[in-house]
């Protein structure tokens, strides 16, 4: 299969303690996302990456969230001090800039913060 | 309020059809989509539609675009219990640095047998 991997799917942590997911996208493809989504809503935006450059952050909900794309390739979301209101499931798509730019998403980390 | 807007819920007998619809703010959106998500699970793109399109067709779904009322439709013809989940419309914005989906918070699709 090469559609867009997430690793872990699912994650449970206590408050406080740091988590790291990791988004793997299509291959070749240049533009990496990152969306929470929360119970009963639609994905909200958080982050991009074309290529290595991360293009906008200031969607990022607090400075204890952050992501990296170092290589171009796979990227990593970290959330520090993790609280509760973090809980949510966290989406990577990624796309190949050209003509539509489409996104394609993973299956998504589930985050459950105790 | 919201960018994308959705009715939440929508039920529909096995072999009818469905329509879910949508509305959007931004006049400048380039591209509009319709994707699937079912429990636990990650986004499934279905369609898109370009915003100078009026239709969009691929077999059994019909892509609806009213530019001038901000408006968009997805049929799903012969709608099987298959097809249960959520559907959500969004709009993509790209420009400068900013270049994402913005989402509406989904139309729950119950298909019953």
């Amino acid at each position: 299969d090469t559609g867009v991997s997430q690793d872990p799917r699912h994650k449970i942590t206590k408050r406080g303690q740091n988590v790291t997911f990791r988004c793997d996208p299509i291959s070749e493809h240049n533009r990496l996302y990152w969306y929470r989504q929360t119970l009963g809503q639609g994905p909200e935006f958080l982050t991009y990456f074309q290529n290595e450059a991360q293009l906008e952050k200031s969607r990022l909900l607090s400075d204890r969230f952050s992501a990296e794309r170092p290589k171009g390739s796979f990227s990593t979301l970290e959330i520090q001090r993790t609280e509760q209101g973090d809980s949510a499931m966290y989406l990577c798509a990624s796309s190949l800039l050209v003509d539509t730019d489409t996104q394609y998403f993973g299956p998504g980390t589930r985050l459950t913060v105790l | 309020g919201e960018d994308v807007e959705q009715s939440l819920f929508l039920s529909v007998r096995e072999g009818d059809s469905s329509v879910i619809n949508c509305t959007y703010t931004d006049s400048s959106s380039t591209y509009l989509y319709w994707y699937k998500q079912e429990p636990g699970a990650g986004l499934q793109l279905l369609t898109y539609i370009f915003s100078n399109m009026d239709m969009k067709q691929d077999q059994r779904l019909t892509v609806l675009l009213n530019k001038k009322d901000k408006h968009l439709s997805l049929r799903i013809a012969d709608t099987q219990t298959g097809d249960s989940a959520i559907y959500f419309c969004a709009e993509f914005k790209d420009g400068g640095s900013q270049g994402n989906l913005i989402f509406g918070k989904g139309t729950k699709l119950s298909v019953k047998p």
